[in-house]
Order: structure tokens, then C-alpha cells, then sequence
């Protein structure tokens, strides 16, 4: 079962700008996670936001999450082209215990 | 420190041939441990999960298995495979808390033919 969607699908920017990729969810849930995945690698954890938390960051990263509206955005400043990599986003399910469903991911690349 | 060991990195098997990828964990006790699967170009789908010693949670069902003989060895297995098991098998481990991150292995890239 799906529980995150991440949007856009797909994001092309040039080194320097900002890239904002967006998570909707459809249960209550403990907290969010958004992850990183190089291409054929496996995924490395970016950061955790909890439930009660609406904002966090962590260098070039910012983290918000609107529980009422089930909704997470990842921004990334000032991008690099080592940023390239597709992103997803992370939920467990409140009723469900720890296991974390994934969404599709934003697949973003970065042009210098 | 802690560290996941997946293994194969690739297979190619025909149709109707048995599975078995491994998984093991080194340096924590007790950790959850995930299989996901990876189609190309697509979303991570939570096939097992396990809180402990023989205990697995399946998400889809299908022709996969999986068993956790020890704390920290996770088996994705499977009697017979099928052309649409083709995908890009994660193992990952995660503390006891359900706060805590999820760490990966590299994956097993399985082709069946």
C-alpha cells in the first residue's frame, strides 16, 4: 500500500537554485522521514520530523510538515550537482507500529 | 559502528528457480529489519517486516518469504520464481525506536528471465 506521494515526479534545476519537492500522506502518523537514493544504491536517511514538530532543518535543508493538511515539503538550497539523486519521503502509520512506507520520489537533477 | 551486509549485488535466475537473498547486520541488537522491493523508476514497496526472532510481518502476498533466524540475519526466500519478482531488493535495518532512521544495504538487483 502506498501512504506517501511524492510531487513533482521528476525535477531539472541548474546549480545554485532551490529545489522544493513535496509529500502527501493519507493516515495519522508518528513522524516523517525523507531519504536520499543515488542511482542503484541504496537510500540514506536526510532527516526525521515529527509529528508535532512543523519545521526543521539541517544545512541546506528544510523540513516543514502540516498535519492537517497530510502534507511534507523537502527544500533544498543553493543545490549542487552532487545533489542529483531521486528523494522520498517516509511515513509510519500510527495504527501499523514501525514500519515506514515509502513513496514514489521526486527524481531530481541538478545541471551545472 | 554499525553495518549492513546484502548480498548477491546482482542475479539473474530463470523463471520457476528458487530464491534466497541475505541479509546481516553488525554492531546493534535487536534492530527491525525491513525487505523492500524496487521496480525500475519506481517507489520502494515494504514486502517483510520483523520486530524480533521469527517474528515477520508480510505487507503483500505473493510468492515470497522471508525468515529471520537470528537477531540480525533477514532471508528473502522464494520456492518459484516469477518474471514480474524482476526488481531491486533493499534490506535495511532500524533501532527500536520507532523514531529511529532506517539504514540500507545496497541492494540485490535480481533479473529473472
Amino acid at each position: 500500500s502506498q501512504q506517501g506521494e511524492e510531487d513533482p515526479q521528476a525535477l531539472s534545476i541548474q546549480e545554485g537554485e532551490n529545489a522544493t519537492m513535496n509529500c502527501s500522506y493519507k493516515t495519522s502518523i508518528n513522524n516523517l522521514q525523507w531519504y536520499r537514493q543515488n542511482s542503484g544504491r541504496g537510500l540514506v536517511h536526510l532527516i526525521l520530523i515529527r509529528s508535532n514538530e512543523r519545521e526543521k532543518h539541517s544545512g541546506r535543508l528544510r523540513v516543514t510538515l502540516d498535519t492537517s493538511k497530510k502534507s511534507s515539503s523537502l527544500l533544498i538550497t543553493a543545490s549542487r550537482a552532487a545533489d542529483t539523486a531521486s528523494y522520498f519521503c517516509a511515513t509510519d502509520r500510527v495504527q501499523a507500529g514501525t514500519a515506514l512506507i515509502f513513496g514514489k520520489g521526486t527524481t531530481l537533477s541538478v545541471s551545472s | 559502528s554499525q553495518t549492513i551486509h546484502q548480498w548477491p549485488a546482482t542475479l539473474v535466475q530463470p523463471v520457476g528457480s528458487p530464491l534466497s537473498l541475505e541479509c546481516t547486520v553488525e554492531g546493534t541488537s535487536n534492530p527491525n529489519l525491513y525487505w523492500y522491493r524496487q521496480a525500475a523508476g519506481r517507489g520502494l514497496q515494504l514486502l517483510f517486516y520483523s520486530v524480533g526472532i521469527g517474528q515477520i510481518s508480510s505487507e503483500v502476498p505473493q510468492n515470497l518469504s522471508a525468515s529471520r533466524p537470528q537477531d540480525r540475519q533477514f532471508i528473502l526466500s522464494s520456492k518459484k520464481l516469477l518474471l514480474s519478482d524482476s526488481g531491486f531488493y533493499l534490506c535495511a535495518w532500524q533501532g527500536m525506536r520507532t523514531s529511529s532512521p532506517l539504514h540500507f544495504g545496497n541492494g540485490t538487483r535480481l533479473t529473472v528471465t
